[in-house]
């Protein structure tokens, strides 16, 4: 079963430091976005990018956030200055084009901790 | 407007009983209404949908009612096994140019206990 695949599993860091998540999502998906979820809090929504562009991004994605699709199958998320906040469990999702299901499929996250 | 509201926040069923989980939204915009389960170190799985031109939808155990009128919808877990202990969100998204930016609920902690 195709699956989202996300890289590194845990990453650790200290406040100030550029991290770069990436994310492989399904092959035959137009549709990306990045979720993160705070210890215990909800799954909130920071971006969805399509055709090389960003869609719709929240207040939470700040001149600090930034994504890329570099290649034909990486998706990759760079918070270039972290902070202590910014810890957090951070999901990719990617659905289909044209598909009106809502159905997201989500990776099993990345775990940033800032220190 | 754009929020979704989740309760409980945690619940307790014993093997075999219902598993009640309410949502409630405020945009009638939206027009889509997933319920999403997470596993502990997993990320969200879509479970079960519904869209607003339906009062109910049931797939298998899961059961989707949905209250146009009150702007609330609900999840019911039939015959609960511990198997389902996991969490589950409630969202809500409007289809916009061909995603979905979907909007959670909190989140509810189910335990089922044998």
């Amino acid at each position: 079963e195709p699956e989202v695949t996300q890289t590194p599993s845990h990453q650790v860091t200290q406040m100030g430091q550029e991290v770069i998540l990436r994310c492989v999502p399904i092959s035959n998906h137009l549709y990306f976005y990045w979720y993160r979820q705070i210890l215990g809090q909800k799954v909130e929504f920071l971006v969805s990018f399509y055709n090389n562009e960003i869609s719709e991004k929240s207040e939470i994605f700040d001149d600090q956030f930034s994504v890329e699709r570099p290649d034909g199958s990486n998706f990759t998320l760079k918070i270039r200055s972290t902070k202590l906040e910014d810890s957090a469990m951070y999901f990719c999702a990617s659905s289909e084009e044209g598909r009106y299901t809502g159905e997201l499929f989500f990776g099993e996250g990345s775990r940033l901790t800032v220190l | 407007q754009q929020q979704v509201k989740q309760s409980p926040q945690s619940l307790i069923v014993q093997k075999g009983g219902i598993s009640i989980i309410n949502c409630a939204y405020e945009n009638t915009a939206f027009d889509y209404f997933p319920w999403y389960q997470q596993f502990p170190g997993k990320g969200p799985a879509l479970l079960i949908a519904i869209r607003p031109d339906v009062s109910e939808k049931k797939e298998g155990r899961f059961t989707i009612s949905f209250n146009k009128s009150a702007k609330q919808f609900s999840l019911h877990i039939m015959d609960s096994q511990p198997g389902d202990s996991a969490t589950y969100f409630c969202a809500a998204t409007r289809f916009s140019g061909g995603y979905n930016k979907l909007i959670f609920g909190a989140g509810t902690r189910l335990a089922v206990h044998p």
